[in-house]
């Protein structure tokens, strides 16, 4: 079975920081990854996806995401941190067939102003 | 366009009491999935129904029942609820041939005293 790991429950930044969020998959094979985001009391929204190609992958609300199978990491960056970036980041790594998902326990990012 | 809509928001149940939590999405996806998502542990597949008339376990489907009325509504169904499914639980759908794309409804939360 796969799992995702994000390290760190919790993490502040600086308005204007760099955003950093870490994960770690593990799988038998090249897995297709995913970053969602939650905001308070709404559903999941995809930010980007790596599944074939590029490895350094772009996404919504200037944040990126490097797929780095030697490190089994998929991290979550952005140059610089907005107080509207303030939520809850899940990883998730699905098989190829895309219907098994596998989600990590999540990141609520705070951005002080 | 709605996109995913789930109902009701908000439910409190008491112990051995059953439910049905309805799910419909306006995207002519083929794909419909339930999640739940509990703290410290992020989102678990419940079950997921690949397409109209076919439906699968995920990770924890122990408890639950699911039926997929129409390519359109995918409902859950706790037959006696316990303590151990106080949860939030999200719907989420996707269309063929891009199931990695997933799109979430903006949950219901189920208390079960």
């Amino acid at each position: 079975a796969q799992s995702v790991t994000q390290l760190g429950s919790h993490v502040s930044v600086s308005e204007g920081a760099l955003v950093l969020l870490r994960c770690n998959y593990s799988s038998s094979v090249p897995p297709y990854l995913f970053w969602y985001v939650q905001y308070p009391n709404q559903g999941l929204q995809l930010l980007l996806k790596y599944t074939t190609g590029a490895t350094l992958v772009k996404g919504i609300n200037g944040f990126e995401a490097e797929f780095k199978k030697s490190e089994t990491s998929f991290h979550l960056t952005k140059p610089s941190a907005h107080m509207s970036d303030a939520a809850e980041y899940f990883c998730a790594v699905s098989d190829l067939s895309g219907n098994q998902f596998y989600f990590g326990t999540g990141t609520s990012l705070t951005v002080i102003p | 366009n709605a996109g995913v809509t789930q109902t009701p928001k908000f439910q409190v149940l008491k112990t051995g009491q059953s439910m049905t939590l309805q799910c419909a999405q306006d995207m002519n996806h083929n794909s419909m999935y339930w999640y739940r998502q509990d703290p410290g542990m992020g989102l678990r597949l419940i079950y997921y129904s690949a397409s109209e008339g076919t439906t699968d376990k995920g990770e924890v489907p122990n408890g639950y029942n699911v039926s997929r009325l129409n390519k359109r509504e995918f409902s859950l169904r706790l037959e006696s609820a316990a303590p151990s499914q106080t949860s939030v639980y999200f719907c989420a759908s996707s269309a063929i041939g891009r199931v990695y794309e997933q799109y979430f409804g903006p949950g219901t939360r189920l208390t079960v005293t």
